[in-house]
This record gives structure tokens, sequence and C-alpha cells, in this order.
């Protein structure tokens, strides 16, 4: 079955970075795009970032651009998200998601379990 | 404040059935599918519809997706204390460029 694992999370100082990684199993990793998505502590769901299948493509949502970059290895079947210049308020579990498509269709139909990122000082 | 608007709770009683609207516009709902995502609490979000009113392998045809216009409707029906969760819609927004989700409605069967 499809499994998500994200891993590198942690606490950070503000002005800080930190690359999160996503290993990707169960599924044809390279046929499809990925998302990450966020949720801060008592919060909804907000997008943060996207990959083409092929990395050829991304977006990535006002809030987070300039800071983070996603990108993908699809030798090692593993998504990543650096982000730098963390403030306070990019606090949240960040979440790594499949599309249902090999580009953005809006659907995200597989989720990881999360990791957490803690921007304090 | 979100882009697609939800109701923030509703509620229903075991068995009874519920929907829960999300409201968007010409950018987004009303030129893209839409999904509904299922968060029970301390879990991650679970694709519950997709492409308006797709339901996934394993998901009861309990749960029902419909779209009009820039609106987007889920509905639950023979409610159980299981279905107690956020749920979320979401889509592309073709204006932003982005993923655009709705604040989330907290789901209490009472």
């Amino acid at each position: 079955q499809v499994q998500l694992v994200e891993s590198g999370g942690g606490v950070v100082q503000p002005g800080g970075s930190l690359r999160l990684s996503c290993a990707a199993s169960g599924f044809t990793f390279t046929t499809y795009g990925m998302h990450w998505v966020r949720q801060a502590p008592g919060k909804g769901l907000e997008w943060v970032a996207f990959i083409r299948y092929d990395g050829s493509n991304t977006d990535c949502a006002d809030s987070v651009k300039g800071r983070f970059t996603i990108s993908r290895d699809n030798s090692k079947n593993t998504l990543y998200l650096q982000m730098n210049s963390l403030r306070s308020e990019d606090t949240a579990v960040y979440y790594c998601a499949k599309d249902l498509r090999r580009y953005n269709s809006g659907c995200l139909d597989e989720w990881g379990q999360g990791t957490l990122v803690t921007v304090s000082s | 404040q979100s882009v697609l608007t939800q109701p923030p709770s509703v509620s229903a009683a075991p068995g009874q059935k519920v929907t829960i609207s999300c409201s968007g516009s010409s950018s987004n709902i009303g030129s893209n599918y839409v999904s509904w995502y299922q968060q029970l609490p301390g879990t991650a979000p679970k694709l519950l519809i997709y492409e308006n009113n797709k339901r996934p392998s394993g998901i009861p045809d309990r749960f029902s997706g419909s779209k009009s216009g820039t609106s987007a409707t889920l509905g639950i029906t023979g409610l159980q204390t299981g279905d107690e969760a956020d749920y979320y819609c979401g889509t592309w927004d073709s204006s932003l460029s982005a993923d655009v989700f709705g604040g989330g409605t907290r789901l209490t069967v009472l």
C-alpha cells in the first residue's frame, strides 16, 4: 500500500533553516505530482507547495515564496522541502501528500503522518 | 481568512444525515474539481471525495459530494460516532495559481 513517511522536523530558531524529507513507497513515485501541506496548531490546512512528476514545474504559496523550495529525487523516491528564513508563523505539522495526477489536479489522494516544525527562540 | 468558506461546525444525531457546504468563486470551485477530506482527531487528513462526487476505494457510500456553480456540498448519511472529525473542502484556484482549502468544519455526532 502507499506509504509516505516524513522526517526532518524539529525545533529551529527564527531565521534558521530546515530540510524536510518524505520517503515514498507502494506506488510509482515517478508518475505523480507531490505536495507539501501544513497545519498550524489548532488551525486548518494550508497548501505550501507542489512539484510535477518529473520536477519540471513547481508552485508555492505566497506565504513561503522566496523562502521555501520543493524538490524531488526520483531515483530515491523522495520528496524534499527546503525551508529557509523560518518565522514563528511557520510553526506547524508539515504533511507530504501525493497528487491524483502527474500535474497539479488539486486533489491530494494520499497523505503522510506529518512532521512537526517548531520555530522558536 | 480562507478562500473557500465552510461553516465552523455542524452537528446531528447518530443515524441522521448532515450536509457541509463549501462556497468559493468562479476561479476555484466554479472552474475546477472539488475534493473533500476527513481529519479524525490526531491523525492526517484522508481523501473522502474527489472530482466533485467520486469516492476513492474503501470510502462507504454514506459519503457523497455534489457541486453547483461556485459551491460544493458534502453529504453524510447514517451518521456514526466515528464520523466525528474535521472536514475540509479543497480545489485549485486558477487566479491564485495555488491549491486552496476551506477553513474546515467540525462535525459533532450528538
